[in-house]
């Protein structure tokens, strides 16, 4: 089956710092990718979704100048959390779809854990 | 917004005995979709159930669709204290996005 990685795992910064999370398609291409925050005990909220080569579409609430997404390739889409606050720790997941035809499956990586500070 | 609304919030039982869960939704969709989530881990997808497909099988798993009432339920038959998770449900909204349920925790006991 397809997989989906991202690094780091979890990661601990001060208040103030900017953190960058990756998310990669290991053995497909994903053309769209999305990134999802999940606060404790609670279900996955959609932040923004990524297609390769354009800017990604934030959804209603999600400060994009704060949650830069960038999908640079067709393997690899990045989450920079910038100037981290102690409220944005959270568990941030990414999903990777294929190309159109390829079903509608999505992707999931195992997770980021942030920790702010 | 969360569309999906999975119930129960919690379930325990005792191994060997059957799960269930359900799930409702709002919209119109073109497919839903179930994931398992083991604590602070990421999603597993589970199964895929289109808009016209009534059940589906999955080894210990049995998903229906109603969408008429939509909504939908896991059964997983014969639980093992491993299959202790949790449960989320996820449409589509007729778009690539999926939007998820609140989850149900499920506790097998051994």
């Amino acid at each position: 089956g397809a997989v989906v990685s991202q690094h780091p795992s979890w990661v601990i910064c001060k208040s103030g710092t900017s953190v960058k999370i990756e998310c990669r398609s290991l053995d497909f291409q994903a053309t769209t990718m999305f990134w999802y925050r999940q606060f404790p005990k609670q279900s996955l909220m959609l932040m923004a979704t990524s297609n390769e080569g354009s800017k990604a579409t934030y959804e209603q609430g999600v400060e994009k100048d704060k949650f830069l997404i960038n999908h640079a390739s067709l393997t690899l889409s990045t989450l920079t959390v910038t100037s981290a606050h102690p409220e944005d720790s959270s568990f941030y997941i990414c999903s990777a779809r294929g190309a159109s035809g390829s079903g509608d499956e999505q992707f999931f990586g195992p997770g980021t854990r942030l920790t702010v500070l | 917004s969360q569309q999906g609304e999975e119930d129960p919030q919690a379930l325990s039982i005792q191994e060997g005995e059957n799960a269930t869960m359900n799930c409702s939704y709002k919209t119109s969709i073109n497919n839903l979709q179930w994931y398992r989530q083991n604590s602070g881990r990421g999603l597993v997808h589970l199964i895929l159930i289109r808009s016209n497909e009534r059940e589906k099988h999955s080894g210990r798993l049995r998903v229906t669709l109603d969408t008429s009432k939509k909504s939908s339920s896991l059964l997983i038959t014969a639980s093992r204290a491993a299959d202790t998770a949790s449960y989320f449900c996820a449409t589509d909204g007729g778009s690539e996005k999926l939007v998820f349920g609140k989850g149900t925790k499920l506790t097998v006991n051994p």
